[in-house]
């Protein structure tokens, strides 16, 4: 079946570093969404990417839809103690979306 | 808009025992999604309904977990008996569609449930 992998699993910055982390798929995907979810809190739908080649920024927050369309990235410039939480990404399957493992970002003040 | 409604927010009860969760999705929002999410991994979905209509349980463990969608808006989702294995954060998402396209699930805050 589909699988979707994330890496980091884990990331510690200092505040004020940036941040990538990856998506990755076994599959050509039709689209990818991401969402944010903080600690005890619920996944927040950030962004979709439907496009080869795809780029779309949302303040500090860059994403990238790769050009095969298997992988994406989302990368925070300049992290804020706000940005805690884990990044998921959520790829397209038959009718349904399949998340990644997810990347867990803290960030020192 | 009000958000998607869950409850209860915490169930704790011993193996074997039954229990329901309740989801009321986002009015006009047609297609309702059941996810499991163990601490440390990302949600798994359960079960998807479209309308009142299933559109996929593939990974519903269906000897023991039932869900309903009777009238096409809210939603039950139950486990008899549950098992250890079990606890887990039980989200209810929902998203605007009518047939299958791209759009945003909407969150509810989930139900922490607690196997004794």
């Amino acid at each position: 079946g589909q699988q979707v992998m994330q890496i980091p699993q884990y990331q510690h910055v200092q505040e004020g570093e940036d941040f990538t982390t990856y998506c990755n798929s076994s599959t050509t995907l039709s689209n990818i969404q991401w969402y944010k979810q903080r600690p005890g809190g619920h996944p927040v739908f950030l962004i979709q990417l439907v496009k080869s080649g795809e780029v779309k920024k949302q303040k500090r927050l860059t994403f990238q839809f790769g050009e095969a369309k298997k992988n994406s990235s989302l990368h925070i410039t300049a992290t804020q103690t706000t940005d805690v939480g884990t990044y998921f990404c959520a790829v397209s399957g038959t009718y349904k979306y399949i998340f990644g493992t997810g990347t867990r970002l803290k960030v020192l003040a | 808009e009000a958000g998607v409604a869950q409850s209860p927010r915490y169930k704790i009860i011993e193996k074997r025992q039954s229990v329901a969760f309740w989801c009321n999705p986002i009015s006009g929002h047609a297609t309702l999604y059941w996810y499991q999410q163990i601490l440390g991994q990302g949600p798994k979905l359960l079960i998807q309904f479209q309308n009142n209509g299933v559109v996929d349980d593939s990974q519903l463990p269906k000897d023991r977990f039932s869900a309903e969608r009777l009238k096409g808006v809210d939603s039950t989702l139950k486990i008899q008996p549950a098992k250890l294995e079990d606890s887990a954060v039980y989200l209810c998402a929902s998203s605007l569609t009518r047939t299958y396209s791209n759009q945003p699930q909407h969150f509810g805050d989930g139900t922490r449930l607690s196997i004794l």
